[in-house]
């Protein structure tokens, strides 16, 4: 059974750009989360898409936004980039939230760099 | 105070000792707790969950949680070069964040033969 994929593995882009970050969740997974990891930082909390709809999102500015499609795969879209965005982006899905004791499981990742 | 606190570590044990890690966390709603590891360049690899009081064994690992002192612990028992990584501990915000999983900073562990 494939696992989460993360499309494209690296991107390099400049400032004031926008980029499109894709994501297929585990087969039968309806959750979609994706988190920041920036060196030294630790992964940060972006969003949580369930079923479609935006559930949660974390403490970061609304240049970052995303949606999930009706098969569960969802996108991150990050607009007017800045230097501080360059990081490894994970997205992760579950069965549910984690708060009902649903395991999440991460994808590869993509290392965005911004120059 | 972070929500989450791991000693970073570096956190260095011999081949075949047993390693410990150790966090806390500040949502006394936390019901889900989880340890990941993340070997460098790779994306977290979840190893143990726990959601209960005391402690849970699945072969080398161990966990242990603590809810009224807000701790969660990881043993690594007859610890291998190949557990060399850094080891993420993740907590469920509770009540104050449905559907977030809140990280700590990771502790860095080498086992050295």
């Amino acid at each position: 059974e494939a696992g989460v994929t993360q499309s494209p593995t690296h991107l390099i882009k400049t400032r004031g750009q926008q980029v499109t970050l894709r994501c297929s969740p585990i087969s039968g997974h309806t959750s979609v989360y994706w988190y920041q990891q920036a060196l030294g930082l630790g992964l940060q909390f972006l969003l949580w898409y369930d079923e479609g709809e935006e559930r949660n999102r974390g403490n970061f500015p609304p240049r970052f936004s995303g949606r999930q499609f009706p098969n569960y795969s969802s996108e991150l879209n990050v607009n007017a980039l800045e230097l501080e965005d360059s990081a490894l982006y994970l997205c992760a899905s579950s069965l549910g939230a984690v708060n009902t004791r649903e395991k999440l499981f991460f994808g590869s990742g993509t290392q965005l760099s911004v120059l | 105070q972070k929500e989450v606190e791991q000693n970073s570590g570096p956190l260095s044990v011999p081949e075949g000792a047993i390693a410990s890690l150790n966090c806390t966390y500040s949502d006394r709603g936390s019901q889900s707790f989880f340890w990941y590891r993340q070997y460098s360049g790779k994306s977290p690899e979840l190893i143990m969950s726990i959601y209960s009081n005391g402690d849970k064994e699945d072969g080398r690992f161990t966990a242990q949680l603590n809810k009224a002192s807000q701790y969660v612990s990881l043993l690594i028992r007859d610890s291998q070069p190949s557990d060399s990584a850094t080891y993420l501990c993740a907590v469920d915000a509770g009540g104050t964040s449905y559907g977030k999983l809140t990280f700590g900073q990771g502790t860095i562990l080498t086992v050295h033969p």
